[in-house]
């Protein structure tokens, strides 16, 4: 069992609808909490970042993390088409040397 | 753009043979990973440089070697190149120790026939 499952979708959604995005873990020792955008033949790109348990808010997004549950979400509102793309959870525990990447949701935002 | 340079974009090449991708990371990053993004696996962490130093190891083979030179740029090293090396390989950089604001370059495709 990987250390990060994350469902590949992919996930149509109309635009200006809210889109949740989950990753799910099973090593304990993670701490910081990530979420990277990918548009296809690009690098990831840094979202959001979130230490520990909590919620995090930047503009449209939202990253919540529940360590109880080992479970973290990435809430997009109002969905815009220029949002489609692949969407990485990372995780890395407190040595915070490796992240360790979920496989990735695609994400299609349809006009 | 993040300011991580990677070269070559793309490279084609047989198997058994050596190739060397390149990382310029972000002006004032000490840190750079190297990662490897295949569409079974994803993104896997390779290995890790800080100041020049080796700081962290990841899933790297041992046909696999990195190094950071004093001005701070990284090379990945791949040699007796087989059909399952095929993948991209990014480079990412961060300003310290930590990688969880690490930056990534546009990544480097690998093809080997």
């Amino acid at each position: 069992q990987k250390e990060v499952e994350q469902d590949p979708g992919p996930l149509s959604v109309p635009e200006g609808a809210i889109v949740s995005l989950n990753c799910t873990y099973s090593n304990s020792a993670f701490q910081y909490f990530m979420w990277y955008r990918q548009y296809s033949r690009k690098g990831p790109e840094l979202l959001m970042y979130t230490y520990s348990s909590g919620n995090k808010e930047d503009g449209r997004f939202t990253a919540q993390v529940d360590k109880s549950s080992k479970y973290i979400s990435l809430f997009i509102r109002d969905s815009q088409p220029s949002d489609s793309a692949t969407y990485l959870c990372a995780m890395s525990g407190n040595s915070g040397y490796a992240l360790n990447f979920g496989k990735g949701t695609s994400l299609l935002v349809t006009p | 753009d993040s300011g991580v340079t990677q070269t070559p974009k793309h490279l084609i090449t047989a198997t058994g043979q050596r190739v060397t991708l390149r990382c310029s990371p972000r002006s004032g990053d000490l840190s750079v990973y190297w990662y490897q993004q295949s569409l079974d696996q994803g993104l896997q962490f390779l290995i890790q440089y800080y100041n020049g130093e080796e700081r962290a190891k990841g899933n790297i083979l041992e046909r696999f070697s990195a190094q950071q030179f004093p001005d701070l740029h990284s090379e990945l090293n791949l040699s007796s190149l087989e059909l399952g090396d095929s993948a991209l390989y990014f480079c990412a950089s961060s300003a310290g120790v930590m990688n969880t604001e690490a930056f990534f370059g546009q990544g480097t495709r690998l093809t080997v026939v």
